[in-house]
């Protein structure tokens, strides 16, 4: 069984305010995504890392993939209200992809 | 318009009914997915349908049985439920099974009395 943990499980913290949230895993992926999952709604891709060491950005968020393709983070600098959500780590191997607990940010303003 | 629709985004039933969760996707996708989230645990993967195949069926109880009759619809057959079972019931497509994003519908949130 791939296990992916995220930390921390939970995070609030003001508008303005920079963080990182942590993915982590003993399993090599051939590929690791970011989903965003707001209340009531399914959770929505942000982005999807491949090569070990990669940096992406996505105007705010910054997303690298480690250097083994074990491990993520996600940084988000200047947090805003609009970035409140669910926030969820998928490793792929083979057909499957395994999703880990999830980050709930809160970001207040 | 997430290009993945689920019906009814609310369900409510007794443990003696039996009820289908319908999804349907219009992305040209040809794999379909059944997860189960519940509070405080992962998103769990319950069954992955590969041109209309299925491929994973992930130890989900029989009390589950999917159906998949194009690469376009998904349903997934309930009866006998349990407590437990109470939880969001998301529904996702990708365009094939290897590697590739996928897209979610917004759940069903299914509630056993």
């Amino acid at each position: 069984t791939q296990l992916l943990e995220q930390s921390p499980q939970f995070l609030s913290i003001q508008e303005g305010e920079n963080l990182t949230v942590y993915c982590n895993s003993s399993s090599v992926f051939s590929s690791l995504q970011w989903y965003r999952q707001e209340p009531g709604e399914g959770p929505v891709l942000l982005v999807t890392v491949v090569t070990g060491g990669e940096v992406k950005k996505l105007k705010r968020l910054t997303f690298q993939f480690g250097d083994a393709r074990k491990d993520s983070s996600l940084h988000i600098t200047a947090a805003q209200p609009g970035d409140t959500g669910l926030y969820l780590c998928a490793g792929n191997a083979g057909n499957m992809l395994t999703f880990g607990g999830g980050t709930r940010l809160m970001v207040k303003p | 318009e997430t290009g993945v629709t689920q019906t009814p985004r609310h369900l409510v039933m007794g443990m003696t009914n039996k009820k289908s969760l319908k999804c349907e996707q219009h992305l040209g996708h040809n794999a379909m997915y059944w997860y189960k989230q519940s509070a405080k645990k992962p998103l769990e993967l319950m069954f992955v349908y590969n041109f209309k195949e299925q491929t994973e069926n992930n130890s989900v109880p029989s009390r589950f049985s999917p159906e998949c009759p194009n690469s376009s619809h998904l349903f997934l057959h309930l009866h006998t439920l349990q407590p437990e079972d109470s939880a969001l019931y998301l529904c996702a497509s990708s365009y094939t099974v290897i590697d590739q994003p996928q897209h979610f519908g917004d759940g069903t949130r299914l509630s056993i009395l």
